[in-house]
């Protein structure tokens, strides 16, 4: 059972455009989420995150976006850069079960020049 | 701050052995580590989450002796593959967390390749 879930395995963005990463989620106990930045043969590194008690966070080029109602979470990057190509991954916690992260599946983005 | 390390970056063993994968926070003491495994082009499947001088608590599904986990310091943390088989073959991640357990900084992996 997939509880989070992103359905779109790649994007690709023309630099200076906005890219738009989706993530759902079923499980309505989580009450944190995050986004990763991975490239291959690397580690994910931390982009930003949103508490469930908030809809919006932002920093710098990147905000997320919360839709509880929907289970639905969104990363935009504006403007795109060609650096910021790779493969993003979302992952929810919830802190009554220890605040493990739980995956998606991961979106690749390619931003071209 | 808040670097994650893991040796080795990549291994090949033969069918049978076993392999020691060795994550540390090289700048922080962990109160939880984390082991994940990723299949190519699919999600971190989080494997089990070891507390130091604890037993790991191993996920659905994970071998817990095929998969042993020690965590024998706030900073080291080790996976050991043993009897290793061609399906074990995948890359394996550790993370780290401080505080709260949502907050984990991730090592770069590792690369396990069984022939």
């Amino acid at each position: 059972d997939q509880q989070v879930k992103q359905n779109s395995p790649s994007l690709s963005v023309q630099e200076g455009r906005i890219s738009i990463l989706n993530c759902d989620y079923t499980n309505s106990m989580f009450d944190y989420f995050l986004w990763y930045k991975k490239y291959p043969a690397e580690g994910p590194t931390f982009l930003i995150s949103i508490s469930s008690i908030k809809d919006k966070n932002e920093d710098g080029r990147f905000t997320v976006f919360l839709n509880k109602s929907a289970k639905h979470l969104s990363l935009h990057i504006v403007p795109s850069q060609p650096g910021d190509s790779a493969v993003y991954f979302c992952a929810a916690s919830s802190s009554n079960q220890g605040g493990k992260l739980i995956f998606g599946q991961g979106t690749e983005l390619s931003v071209k020049p | 701050g808040a670097v994650v390390s893991q040796h080795p970056s990549r291994v090949i063993c033969k069918s049978g052995t076993s392999v020691k994968i060795e994550c540390r926070s090289l700048d922080f003491q962990a109160t939880t580590m984390f082991w994940y495994r990723q299949f190519p082009k699919k999600s971190l499947m989080l494997m089990a989450t070891s507390n130091e001088g604890s037993k790991a608590t191993y996920e659905q599904g994970v071998e817990k002796d095929k998969f042993l986990i020690n965590h024998a310091s706030l900073t080291l943390s080790t996976l050991t593959v043993t009897s290793a088989h061609p399906e074990d073959s995948s890359f394996y991640i550790c993370s780290a967390s401080r505080g709260q357990a949502y907050e984990q900084y991730f090592g770069p992996g590792t690369r396990l390749t069984v022939t």
